[in-house]
């Protein structure tokens, strides 16, 4: 099994662009999520889904987009990309129960200038 | 509000010293309870976890914390620090019975090994 996969690895975006953070599994799990990681403040919550056609906002919502169509993928839209939203972000699924654990994509840097 | 708290962004040992990293939640109900690790350039991965029984938990690499519900604390150690145990980590938390979007990670602490 490949995990969590993500790409791209690194993106540099100007103000205004707008990009898609690809994430996938093969684990057949049907929680997923996404979180952006910033210095000294651990992982935000982003959008979550509990399954195909199923999500919800987390922490930080705004400036993102989510969607998923199936199990296996759940992309991260930037509609229009702003400074504040250069981070690390991460991917992670988990079968779906709170006591079960996450598995995390290798994360993708972004920059946006 | 749920909220966990990681004392000390940096930790530094020696080589063979014990490592002791350390982790409170604030809660008056228990909660699921985790520890995970991130070595540089790459996804958090999963340490330790405490759900319900035995306090003392085992994880992956030698690494094992105790649930301590009278002060609140979940602090993960390791008897004999390793060079490859430099990583930072995070402990992380999610109110029992409530679903894995709940989770609140602690703001990690950054593990250095002297030689």
């Amino acid at each position: 099994n490949a995990g969590v996969t993500q790409t791209p690895k690194f993106q540099v975006l100007k103000t205004g662009q707008s990009m898609t953070l690809q994430c996938a599994q093969d684990m057949n799990h049907e929680y997923m999520s996404w979180y952006r990681q910033d210095p000294g403040m651990g992982l935000r919550l982003i959008h979550y889904s509990v399954g195909a056609g199923i999500t919800d906002q987390g922490e930080v919502p705004n400036g993102y987009n989510v969607s998923r169509s199936t199990t296996e993928d759940f992309p991260l839209r930037l509609l229009l990309a702003a400074p504040s939203q250069t981070s690390v972000y991460f991917c992670a699924s988990s079968p779906g129960t709170s006591q079960e654990t996450q598995y995390f994509g290798p994360g993708t840097r972004l920059l946006v200038l | 509000a749920q909220s966990v708290t990681q004392l000390g962004s940096h930790v530094s040992v020696s080589e063979g010293a014990l490592v002791l990293l350390r982790c409170n939640y604030s809660s008056s109900v228990p909660p699921y309870l985790f520890w995970y690790v991130q070595y540089p350039n790459q996804g958090l991965q999963l340490l330790l976890k405490y759900t319900t029984g035995a306090t003392l938990v085992k994880g992956i690499n030698g690494f094992e914390a105790e649930f301590k519900k009278s002060e609140t604390s979940f602090h993960l150690t390791k008897p004999s620090a390793h060079m490859s145990d430099a990583a930072e980590y995070f402990c992380a938390v999610i109110p029992p019975g409530s679903s894995a979007s709940k989770i609140i990670f602690g703001s990690g602490t950054r593990l250095s090994i002297r030689p």
